[in-house]
């Protein structure tokens, strides 16, 4: 069965400094999510893109944060001068359209832990 | 905006024993809900969903849900638990056209 795979699993970067996580989503879905979870929290979305442009997004999602996907296959998430409440677990997601892609499941990747010192 | 309640941080049941995970939800129109498992070290995965019709869904590995629009409520179900279903449960709404909400997560416990 297809995945959604992210790199890497595990991330530790200095406080203010950039980092870029990586997916690639499920070959023939269209939208693409972002998502984070704190350690213990609840699974928050950030942001979703589709069309090469983003469709929705959190207030979460502030001007530190930026996607791109700058080929066929990847899809990014840049975070630049990281804080240390930046740290969690980000989730990648794919889903088809099929119709109402507001019904469609979402497939998620494993997850990259950003560690912020 | 839509919200999603579950009221058990923590279930724990029998192996062998019918289990339920409790989620409540509250959206301003049709819901569309999911439910998706957790398991340690590893992304969430999709066990079924609710878009429209019947109110009992059947989904993955044995489990089913049952929409109750009454109640708002849309409740994790397996008539036989396993151990292998120790995990962490998040149900999820979703309004046409916004983003997927969350609740906080069931961790689910069965015991041998």
């Amino acid at each position: 069965e297809p995945e959604v795979t992210q790199t890497p699993s595990h991330q530790v970067t200095q406080m203010g400094q950039e980092v870029i996580l990586r997916c690639v989503p499920i070959s023939n879905h269209l939208y693409f999510y972002w998502y984070r979870q704190i350690l213990g929290q609840k699974v928050e979305f950030l942001v979703s893109f589709y069309n090469n442009e983003i469709s929705e997004k959190s207030e979460i999602f502030d001007d530190q944060f930026s996607v791109e996907r700058p080929d066929g296959s990847n899809f990014t998430l840049k975070i630049r001068s990281t804080k240390l409440e930046d740290s969690a677990m980000y989730f990648c997601a794919s889903s088809d359209t099929g119709g109402d892609y507001s019904n469609q499941p979402q497939h998620f990747g494993d997850g990259t832990r950003l560690s912020i010192l | 905006a839509q919200s999603v309640a579950q009221p058990e941080d923590q279930v724990n049941v029998a192996e062998g024993n019918p289990l339920t995970v409790k989620c409540t939800y509250s959206v301003s129109g049709n819901p569309y809900l999911f439910w998706y498992v957790q398991y340690p070290n590893r992304g969430l995965q999709f066990l079924l969903k609710y878009i429209t019709g019947d109110n009992l869904v059947k989904g993955s590995y044995g489990f089913e849900a049952e929409f109750n629009k009454s109640q708002t409520s849309f409740h994790l179900k397996k008539p036989s638990a396993l151990v292998s279903d120790s995990a962490l449960y998040f149900c999820a709404v979703r309004d046409i056209g916004t983003p997927l909400v969350f609740g906080k997560g069931t961790r689910l416990s069965v015991i041998a």
